[in-house]
């Protein structure tokens, strides 16, 4: 199996400029999240995903996050307007389980620098 | 809700040498505790897990972590690093049972130096 797959690796943008994520998750799983990661916040959760409907999304920092789960083998996280603040590693993960539990696979990441 | 405490940001240490990573946790409810590690310019791996049962645990790579639930901890040790185990280590925990939302630690970052 190829793992999680994430796109692209990295992003360098300009303050305004709208930023899409990508990811594939690993087949058969139905539990997608998404992370962020910064030196000052560590690694936070910003929603997830059961089935392709959002469960959890109380940790999307504001308006300009959005993301969507149009399949099961597919997912987006969007910023829009991007701001330097949002600077940061996104990673996407994946669980066959409910929740994740300790069944959680995680991509790569996406190092995004907004300037 | 959890939460994690890594009480080291960094922790160097010499090759062949132990190591312990410390982790406490404070739950109101029985927790499932978990270490991952993450290699530069990589996700994170999952190390090992304490679910239930036995409170000594074995992970990869010749770590295991031990479940204190009167002190709250969960450290990581390993008797004897290797350079290639120099990462950054992340301390985890969630409630058990149901949807329970991961909750990790700053992370450690381990520097072996030959």
């Amino acid at each position: 199996d190829a793992g999680v797959i994430q796109s692209p690796r990295h992003e360098v943008t300009e303050m305004g400029q709208e930023v899409t994520l990508r990811c594939k998750p690993i087949s058969g799983h139905n539990s997608l999240f998404w992370y962020r990661q910064t030196m000052m916040r560590g690694l936070e959760l910003l929603i997830y995903f059961n089935n392709n409907v959002p469960i959890d999304d109380s940790g999307m920092p504001e308006d300009r996050f959005s993301a969507k789960m149009p399949n099961a083998s597919f997912s987006t996280l969007k910023i829009q307007p991007s701001e330097p603040r949002d600077s940061a590693v996104y990673f996407c993960a994946s669980s066959p389980q409910f929740g994740g539990g300790e069944k959680l696979f995680f991509g790569s990441g996406t190092q995004l620098s907004v300037l | 809700a959890q939460s994690v405490t890594q009480l080291d940001s960094q922790v160097p240490v010499f090759e062949e040498a132990p190591v312990e990573l410390r982790c406490n946790y404070s739950s109101s409810v029985s927790v499932y505790l978990f270490w991952y590690v993450q290699y530069p310019n990589q996700g994170l791996q999952l190390l090992l897990k304490y679910l239930s049962g036995s409170t000594l645990v074995k992970g990869i790579n010749g770590f295991e972590a031990e479940f204190n639930k009167s002190q709250t901890s969960f450290h990581l040790r390993k008797p004897s690093v290797h350079i290639s185990d120099t990462a950054e280590y992340f301390c985890a925990v969630s409630g058990s049972g149901g949807y329970n939302k991961l909750i990790f630690g700053a992370g450690t970052r381990l520097a072996v130096h030959p």
